[in-house]
């Protein structure tokens, strides 16, 4: 089957450094998308990373391992309004989209 | 109105009631996703229609049953639902279906209660 795997919730400290992994087993790969969902909204595109490697846009960062099946998104300088899930999705090689359950994100200041 | 936009954004409904989600984009996207988010779990792709064909039906029971008459307009028609089926069910766009169809663009949802 496929499976996309990510912390249920972690808690980071305002001004911080955190680091949200996702490792997938699924048939094929096209692709990974981060997803930032706020409580109550619609989730919004973070990053898409098809290559290994390292893709830094501003305070986010993502970075993927094919070999491993292995994904993480950094989030540098923290800040309160960065509480939210982080959604962890997977194209597969029929180009549907896998959806990890995401990762609650708790900033205390 | 810019965007992806879905109404109503709460909805209560009694298990024999008919009611009827509409999501609309203003992207100009081929293709259109019903998603099903219920608390900690990922979200479920429903169905997917491009160029207002549907390519996906994940097996959805009957009880939900979509329709696009036009690539900016999905709705998704809700009849004899089960108290399970309270969730937030998400509408998103992309420029078209392949590559996982590059970056969705999410509606805000309707949180749907079933009583």
């Amino acid at each position: 089957g496929q499976n996309i795997d990510q912390p249920t919730e972690m808690t980071a400290t305002e001004g911080a450094i955190v680091q949200i992994n996702c490792t997938y087993q699924t048939s094929g790969f096209n692709g990974l998308f981060w997803y930032q969902q706020h409580a109550g909204e619609a989730p919004t595109f973070l990053s898409y990373n098809v290559l290994d490697g390292l893709e830094e846009k501003g305070r986010f960062s993502s970075f993927l391992s094919r070999s491993k099946g292995y994904s993480y998104l950094l989030l540098k300088e923290l800040q309160m309004k960065d509480s939210a899930s982080y959604l962890c999705a997977v194209v597969d090689s029929n180009y549907q989209l896998i959806w990890g359950a995401g990762t609650k994100l708790i900033i205390k200041p | 109105e810019t965007g992806v936009t879905q109404t109503p954004r709460h909805l209560v409904m009694g298990m024999t009631n008919k009611k009827s989600l509409k999501c609309e984009q203003h992207l100009g996207h081929n293709a259109m996703y019903w998603y099903k988010q219920s608390a900690k779990k990922p979200l479920e792709l429903m169905f997917v229609y491009n160029f207002k064909e549907q390519t996906e039906n994940n097996s959805v029971p009957s009880r939900f049953s979509p329709e696009c008459p036009n690539s900016s307009h999905l709705f998704l028609h809700l009849h004899t639902l089960q108290p399970e089926d309270s969730a937030l069910y998400l509408c998103a766009s992309s420029q078209d279906q392949g590559s996982g169809g590059g970056e969705q663009f999410f509606g805000p949802g309707t949180r749907l209660t079933v009583l």
